[in-house]
């Protein structure tokens, strides 16, 4: 059964430090591997989507990498700001194209 | 396009009653998906359909869940009875027909259910 595990569970970082968000997963037999973000009471936004034969995806001050062989993933934040406080979430895609997500990350940018 | 369309955004119920969430998926999208969020438990995938045929129904919690899919713009989601259990932010996804490592599902905005 896959299973997602995201650490750290919250980050607190001071603005305009480069952070990085965890992301391991148990079976490597993945389709894609997303990551989104969620503002409190709100719904969930696509920012990266890695393809299984991809090793990295960028966009903006964002990047993500994925090493399926050892069931990992990361997400880099750049230069962070305070309007990037959210949660993050990392979901993988099975064989039966179902996402199984994992419980999050949630990122406090301190001004 | 207006994305996948949820109502109603808040529902707040009593104990017993029957609740129906719904969902009008991106036009096009061959694939929809209900996922339930809760603080304990986080994001679960109760039920997906595609074409408008159920698939898998393996996260329904019980009997007491149902869903379905008359057509190809609209779903629900029904609880009868609702328990305060049932408290959660209910999703609602959907996707254009399965395209392998391009597969990408894109949410709702989600129904927020209070049960009393």
């Amino acid at each position: 059964k896959q299973e997602v595990t995201q650490i750290p569970a919250a980050l607190s970082v001071p603005e305009g430090e480069n952070l990085v968000l965890n992301c391991s997963f148990t079976d490597s037999a993945i389709y894609n591997l997303q990551w989104f973000r969620q503002d409190p009471g709100k719904g969930l936004t696509s920012l990266l989507l890695i393809q299984s034969s991809q090793r990295e995806q960028t966009s903006g001050r964002l990047n993500a990498s994925l090493d399926k062989s050892s069931g990992r993933s990361t997400l880099y934040i750049a230069a962070s700001q305070p309007g990037d406080s959210a949660t993050y979430l990392c979901a993988v895609l099975d064989s039966s194209y179902k996402l199984i997500f994992g419980s999050g990350t949630r990122l406090l940018v301190r001004p | 396009d207006a994305g996948v369309i949820q109502s109603p955004r808040h529902e707040v119920t009593e104990m017993g009653q029957e609740v129906t969430l719904r969902c009008k998926p991106i036009s096009g999208h061959d694939y929809l998906f209900w996922y339930r969020q809760t603080m304990m438990r986080g994001l679960e995938l109760l039920i997906y359909f595609n074409n408008n045929v159920p698939i898998d129904d393996s996260g329904m919690p019980e009997d007491r869940f149902s869903a379905k899919m008359p057509n190809a713009s609209f779903s629900t989601l029904k609880i009868q009875p609702s328990e305060p259990r049932d408290s959660a932010v209910y999703f609602c996804a959907s996707s254009p027909a399965g395209t392998g490592t391009l597969f990408e599902q894109f949410f709702g905005p989600g129904t927020r259910l209070t049960v009393l």
